[in-house]
């Protein structure tokens, strides 16, 4: 089914650690998104990648790095784990103002 | 910078009644505000999109409604099922957003707990 994927769906992380979640679009849409979805906080934009080869930074930056691989695949990389990073990890990308958002990563970091 | 807020945060329903979400958001200079569900442990599916130049949106038993001038949009589940049962947030897109994206600000939602 043509949409966003997400790998892992769960993972649990120790302070320090670091990892890479990934993102796939079979969509041929140009721009990706990173959000976290905190319980109180909503959805708030981490980067994002408004084209291939491109990437800026949202909202809440700190903390994580993104790689745009091509059109189809954008990575967010988390250098150092920290227990603030706590949350659930969506990845979207969006055609004519039409968002498709990935089924999430939930992430602990103990 | 725009705020987007959503009462109530949560809402219970007995099934077959019909019901209205509300968003409200702080810079009427939207060009269009969007609905989502999001059902628990899932991702965010688009329900409706309405432009700045419509009044209102309809698919099935949904109806999504916007007030640019008072900064409140509707969202009115006609015949709600336990189906529905979801968090639903409305989202806005960002001012001054960079080249070529389009980055949305979104509400904290409102649960919705339709019971049989």
């Amino acid at each position: 089914n043509a949409g966003v994927t997400q790998t892992p769906k769960f993972q649990v992380l120790k302070t320090g650690q670091s990892m890479t979640l990934q993102c796939a679009q079979d969509m041929n849409h140009n721009s990706m998104y990173w959000y976290r979805q905190d319980p109180g906080m909503g959805l708030r934009l981490i980067y994002y990648s408004a084209s291939e080869g491109t990437t800026d930074k949202g909202e809440v930056p700190n903390g994580y790095n993104v790689s745009r691989l091509n059109k189809r695949e954008f990575s967010l990389r988390l250098e150092s784990a920290a227990p603030s990073q706590t949350s659930v990890y969506f990845c979207a990308s969006i055609r004519q103002r039409g968002y498709t958002f990935g089924s999430g990563t939930r992430l602990t970091v103990v | 910078k725009q705020e987007v807020t959503q009462i109530p945060a949560a809402l219970s329903v007995p099934e077959g009644e019909n019901l209205v979400l509300n968003c409200s958001f702080t810079d009427s200079a939207i060009y269009n505000l969007q609905w989502f569900r999001q059902d628990p442990g899932k991702g965010l599916t688009s329900l409706l999109l309405i432009q700045s130049s419509q009044r209102e949106q309809t698919s099935g038993r949904l109806n999504a409604s916007l007030d640019k001038s008072s900064g409140r949009s509707t969202l009115y589940i006609a015949a709600s099922q336990p189906g529905d049962s979801a968090t639903y947030l409305c989202a806005v897109p960002r001012r001054n957003s960079g080249a070529g994206s389009y980055q949305l600000t979104f509400g904290k939602g409102t649960k919705l707990s339709v019971i049989p």
